[in-house]
C-alpha cells in the first residue's frame, strides 16, 4: 500500500521554466510534508516543508502548494536553473514527532533535469 | 560539526557473509533511522530508535538486525547477506522544532551484495 504517490517519474525543463512535481497521500492523520532534495551520491537533504493550516509556502524560488481537501501536495521550482538538476522526494508523517507515529513515508522520487 | 557520518562508503559481499553498517552523528539529536534506497522505490524505513535504548522496526526490517549503541551511533547489522540486499543505505539523525521536524541524512553505504 502506498501511503505517498509521487509524479511524474522524471521531468526535464528548460533554463527559466516552471518544474512541478505533484504527491497525493491517503492518510488523513498526516499533518507535515517535507520536500527533500537529492543530488547525485549524497544524501536527501530538507528542501521545504508545510503543515495543513496553510495552503502555500514559499521560501526563495521554491513553492509548496497544499490542497487538504484533494488530499495533494505539489512543489513548484520557479526559474529552475541546471543547479536544480537532482531528484525530489516529497514525504508525509503525522505529529508525534520522534516516535512511530512521526516516522516520514516517502514518495518514489522525481528526476528533475533543467537544461541549459 | 560532521553531522552524520556513515562507514564504510562502499562495499561488497558474497552471499551469507555478514557486515555492520556504522552511522554515528554529532548533533546531540535523540531520533536516529536507517533507511535504504532501490531504483524507483524511494526511500524505505528498514529500523528506527526513536531515543537511545530504543528500536524500533520500520517497513522493511527482515534480514537487518540494529544496535543504538549510545545515543550518538546506530548501527545496522546484516547477518547473511543476500542479493535483495543490494542498495544504498542511509542513516538519518532528527530533531523537532515548532512547527515540523527535520531529519539529517549521512551520505550512505552503497552496498553490492553478489
Amino acid at each position: 500500500q502506498q501511503q505517498v504517490k509521487q509524479s511524474p517519474q522524471s521531468l526535464i525543463v528548460q533554463k527559466g521554466g516552471i518544474s512541478i512535481i505533484n504527491c497525493a497521500y491517503e492518510n488523513t492523520a498526516f499533518d507535515y510534508f517535507p520536500w527533500y532534495q537529492q543530488f547525485p551520491g549524497k544524501g536527501p537533504a530538507l528542501l521545504i516543508a508545510i503543515r495543513p493550516d496553510v495552503s502555500e509556502k514559499k521560501e526563495g524560488r521554491f513553492t509548496i502548494s497544499f490542497n487538504k481537501s484533494a488530499k495533494q501536495f505539489s512543489l513548484h521550482i520557479m526559474d529552475s536553473q541546471p543547479g536544480d538538476s537532482a531528484t525530489y522526494f516529497c514525504a508525509a508523517s503525522k505529529g508525534n514527532y520522534g516516535g512511530s507515529q512521526g516516522n516520514l513515508i516517502f514518495g518514489k522520487g522525481t528526476k528533475l533535469s533543467v537544461k541549459p | 560539526n560532521a553531522g552524520v557520518t556513515q562507514t564504510p562508503k562502499f562495499q561488497v559481499l558474497k552471499t551469507g557473509q555478514s557486515m555492520t553498517l556504522q552511522c554515528a552523528q554529532d548533533m546531540n539529536h535523540n531520533s536516529m533511522y536507517w533507511y535504504r534506497q532501490d531504483p524507483g522505490m524511494g526511500l524505505r524505513l528498514i529500523y528506527y530508535s526513536a531515543s537511545e535504548g530504543t528500536t524500533d522496526k520500520g517497513e522493511v526490517p527482515n534480514g537487518y538486525n540494529v544496535s543504538r549503541l549510545n545515543k550518538r551511533e546506530f548501527s545496522l547489522r546484516l547477518e547473511s547477506a543476500a542479493p535483495s540486499q543490494t542498495s544504498v543505505y542511509f542513516c538519518a539523525s532528527s530533531y523537532s522544532y515548532g512547527s515540523g521536524y527535520e531529519q539529517y541524512f549521512g551520505p550512505g553505504t552503497r552496498l553490492t551484495v553478489t
